[in-house]
């Protein structure tokens, strides 16, 4: 099946520092990707819809100016969680779609942050 | 906003029991799908349905689709300890998906 990684898998980092996540298809092009938020024991929040070549739409509550995204290619997707604070630590995972808007999701592994 | 609600939250089963997680949408769904993540690991598709009181079956798991397209369900039969993990449904919406709270499954052995 499609291959999506994700990196960093973890990352600490200090409070007041920005922390970049990357999301690459491996194996096909994503026009569309999600990231995702997930805290301990808990479901995956929509954070936001990363679209290729234009600008990413949000959920309602995300600061877009927190989570900067950017869809640069048809195969990477980056999150910028910029002045980090501890509040920010979480597990962030990103998906793609490979096909048809209806298609299944492809999971990267994931990137817990901590922040300190 | 979307809402996609699922219980129960935890169970716990001897292995050999059946088990049953829902999900329910406060509003009509495209499609749904369903996924599983193990502890540690990232969720993993398991089945799509789209029509309106749809019916899958994968080996033990029968998954089923409402009439109202605003709620479906997922049932194992014969639980095994492979089975062990939170199973998530993810219901369409606006071409995105919203993921359900989950339900984590224990199986003893």
């Amino acid at each position: 099946g499609a291959v999506v990684s994700q990196h960093p898998s973890w990352v600490i980092c200090k409070s007041g520092t920005s922390v970049k996540i990357e999301c690459r298809s491996l194996d096909f092009q994503a026009t569309t990707m999600f990231w995702y938020r997930q805290f301990p024991k808990q479901s995956l929040m929509l954070m936001a819809t990363s679209n290729e070549g234009s600008k990413a739409t949000y959920e309602q509550g995300v600061e877009k100016d927190k989570f900067l995204i950017n869809h640069a290619s048809l195969t990477l997707s980056t999150l910028t969680v910029t002045s980090a604070h501890p509040e920010d630590s979480s597990f962030y995972i990103c998906s793609a779609r490979s096909g048809t808007v209806t298609g299944e999701l492809f999971f990267g592994e994931g990137s817990r942050l901590t922040v300190l | 906003g979307q809402q996609v609600m699922q219980i129960p939250q935890y169970q716990h089963v001897q292995e050999g029991e059946d088990f049953t997680t829902y999900c329910n949408s406060s509003t009509t769904l495209s499609n749904i799908q369903w996924y599983k993540q193990r502890p540690g690991g990232h969720p993993v598709f398991l089945i799509q349905l789209v029509k309106s009181g749809e019916v899958k079956k994968q080996k033990r798991l029968t998954f089923q689709f409402g009439e109202a397209k605003k709620n479906s369900s997922l049932h194992i039969t014969a639980t095994q300890t492979t089975d062990v993990g939170t199973y998530f449904c993810a219901g369409l919406n606006f071409n995105k998906f919203y993921f359900g709270s989950g339900t984590k499954l224990n199986v003893k052995p």
